[in-house]
């Protein structure tokens, strides 16, 4: 049963254009949410995260959403610039005790190509 | 430079082989943790240690050792009872008890079975 899903396995944008990457999860435990990108045969590289307390997190080109209501998450990348083609992974904190040096749980993540 | 150092690379194991995988960070941070992703998968969670001498299971701990003697040091060790071992395996590590922090990751360890 996957707590954390990524339904869209790839995504094409335009160069200069906003990407939006979406994110569903199921465990209502979970407090803290956290955006990786990643290249092939290399780890993830952290880009943004966001605790359950707000809605919204910005960090230069990046901003992340979160509507808890919904459980659901989003992540924005404006504009979009070729160097962001890679595999975005959504996680998120817990379930195990909450916040802090828990384990994460990861989507399965969305291929995000840049079209120049 | 601060980092998460995995090594080797690329390992190959034996049928029945016991491998460890080594992580080392000089981050200074407290926790530490190792996950495995499969082909067109996302990381999942073997296991975690959040203080020296101290680990807990993950999601898919069986068939898989670790130890955390050291700060720096956290691995991991495919035993031959891991049935399906081949994956790419990535070594992450936070701080703790400084409410909600990311976990940065090492480049990982592709194992293959000979």
């Amino acid at each position: 049963d996957q707590q954390v899903k990524q339904n869209s396995p790839s995504l094409s944008v335009q160069e200069g254009r906003i990407s939006i990457l979406n994110c569903d999860y199921t465990n209502s435990m979970f407090d803290y949410f956290l955006w990786y990108k990643k290249y092939p045969a290399e780890g993830p590289t952290f880009l943004i995260s966001i605790s359950s307390i707000k809605d919204k997190n910005e960090d230069g080109r990046f901003t992340v959403f979160l509507n808890k209501s919904a459980k659901h998450l989003s992540l924005h990348i404006v504009p979009s610039q070729p160097g962001d083609s890679a595999v975005y992974f959504c996680a998120a904190s817990g379930p195990y005790s909450g916040g802090g040096a828990d384990g994460l749980t990861f989507g399965k993540g969305t291929h995000l190509i840049i079209q120049p | 430079d601060g980092g998460i150092t995995q090594s080797p690379k690329y390992l190959f194991r034996k049928e029945g082989q016991n491998v460890t995988l080594s992580c080392e960070q000089n981050l200074n941070h407290d926790a530490m943790y190792w996950y495995r992703q499969d082909p067109g998968q996302g990381l999942r969670l073997i296991y975690y240690s959040q203080i020296v001498n101290d680990f807990q299971k993950g999601d898919i701990a069986e068939g898989y050792s670790v130890s955390r003697e050291k700060k720096e040091s956290f691995p991991l060790t495919v035993t031959s009872a891991q049935k399906n071992p081949t994956a790419f395996y990535l070594c992450a590590a936070s701080r703790w008890g400084q409410g909600n922090q990311p976990q940065h990751f090492g480049d990982g360890t592709r194992l293959s079975i000979l």
